[in-house]
């Protein structure tokens, strides 16, 4: 199946900085997904089958699906935005990363 | 919008024990999944279903069974519970199985004493 490779594995940073989580894709893809997890949470999807860049709010999404790479951007944290991101590539069924793990510390 | 819930919350099983875990979606949305989650790692796909009836296994469905007599329905059963395991499984669902958003359910959390 597909295997994808999430970066940084976790992430500290101090409230107002700026973070950006990488995504590789070892093959091809149809589309991938960007989720959030609260510690003991559910998933929520952050950003859907995205191509090229997207925005929500502070978050930025920025995907070349033939280079099978994803990164979201998050801008101006905040201590509500703590939680794992995950990403997932979808090959016919999703395949998930380990995940990052941010903490914004206030 | 929809809801999808999962029964039991917690579950708390022997070593050896066949244990069920239940998920009910009313999206309406003809395919649905179960992912195993460890702590610290990411989702693996267990057993999906694109429609009544079908099963299809994942990569970690070694271990499991799953039923899906209702469209709105997908069971997971640990066949035997392994002594010390702990994760939570998580079901899903999507209007179909290809380039679909995937709807999550909060969640089971297994220990196994």
């Amino acid at each position: 199946g597909q295997q994808v490779q999430q970066s940084p594995a976790s992430l500290v940073l101090q409230e107002g900085e700026n973070a950006e989580l990488q995504c590789n894709f070892s093959t091809s893809l149809n589309s991938m997904q960007w989720f959030y997890q609260r510690p003991g949470g559910s998933l929520v999807s952050l950003f859907y089958n995205p191509s090229g860049t997207k925005h929500s709010g502070r978050l930025t999404s920025t995907t070349v699906i033939k280079e099978r790479r994803s990164s979201l951007h998050i801008s101006s944290s905040q201590t509500t935005d703590s939680g794992t991101y995950l990403c997932a590539s979808n090959y016919n069924v999703l395949y998930f990363g380990s995940g990052t793990k941010l903490t914004v510390e206030p | 919008g929809g809801i999808i819930t999962q029964t039991p919350k917690f579950l708390i099983g022997q070593e050896g024990q066949k244990l069920t875990l239940k998920c009910q979606q009313n999206f309406n949305h003809d395919t649905m999944y179960w992912y195993r989650q460890d702590s610290g790692k990411g989702l693996r796909l267990i057993y999906y279903s694109i429609t009544e009836n079908d099963l299809q296994k994942g990569d970690l469905s070694e271990g499991y069974d799953a039923s899906r007599e209702k469209k709105s329905s997908f069971s997971l059963t640990v066949t035997s519970a392994q002594k010390n395991e702990m994760a939570v499984f998580l079901c899903a669902s999507s209007m179909q199985i290809s380039n679909e958003r995937l709807f999550f359910g909060h969640g089971t959390k297994l220990s196994v004493l």
